[in-house]
């Protein structure tokens, strides 16, 4: 089963604005990822946050974390065509430090 | 730095066959993953190696799939036989530790079961 849930499903954007996914998940985690797959393509880590962190930065890109409400989200700025792609969240969780994907929300950014 | 290398990249075959998967991870890195990816959705882990020892295959469909990373580096997945819903993309993942952080994809096997 998957732990987490992007939302929205899709977003179209124009480029130069700012693009921002949510993600949910179900139980308690030690860390959260976030990866990136182009279309026909494998999946790329972007970046990963732990479960004591809040928020963090990597380039154009913001994580935030609030375990409280089993939450996160990844903002892109400024994003640019290339950024089309479909973004997942993975939850890292449990003794057996299992990964679970979401299910992505599809990025689309307009020339 | 090589990535993760699978092949073959496009499988087509009718139910009831089988076929074999293969996957090459980046050099030095110990554990290993096959993930399932169905159209539309974000990939489910099949199997999970450190080394060549499973650490993870409780989603892995015994009855038809079985998986074996020989001497701990290449490491092929066998359906055995196919089944319409079979049909996906079959991700081969790779890391360095064993914690399931930081994984490194391959580009993927197309499989479609006719």
């Amino acid at each position: 089963s998957q732990q987490g849930e992007e939302d929205p499903q899709a977003l179209s954007i124009q480029e130069g604005e700012n693009a921002t996914m949510n993600c949910s998940y179900k139980t308690s985690i030690n860390n959260l990822q976030w990866y990136r797959q182009n279309s026909g393509r494998g999946l790329v880590h972007l970046i990963l946050i732990r479960s004591n962190e809040r928020e963090k930065h990597s380039g154009r890109l913001r994580v935030t974390l609030d375990t409280s409400k089993k939450s996160s989200s990844l903002l892109i700025t400024a994003s640019r065509a290339a950024d089309t792609a479909s973004y997942f969240c993975a939850s890292l969780s449990g003794s057996a430090r299992q990964l679970t994907f979401g299910s992505g929300t599809q990025l689309t950014v307009l020339p | 730095e090589a990535g993760v290398a699978q092949s073959p990249r496009y499988k087509i075959i009718e139910k009831r066959q089988s076929v074999a998967f293969w996957c090459n991870p980046i050099s030095g890195h110990a554990t290993l993953y096959w993930y399932q990816q169905i159209l539309g959705q974000g990939p489910k882990l099949l199997i999970q190696f450190q080394n060549n020892g499973v650490v993870d295959d409780s989603q892995l469909p015994k009855d038809r799939f079985s998986a074996e990373r020989l001497k701990g580096v290449d490491s092929t997945l066998k359906i055995q036989p196919a089944k319409l819903e079979d049909s996906a993309v079959y991700l081969c993942a790779s890391s360095l530790s064993s914690f399931n952080e930081k994984l490194f994809f391959g580009s993927g096997t197309q499989l479609s079961v006719l």
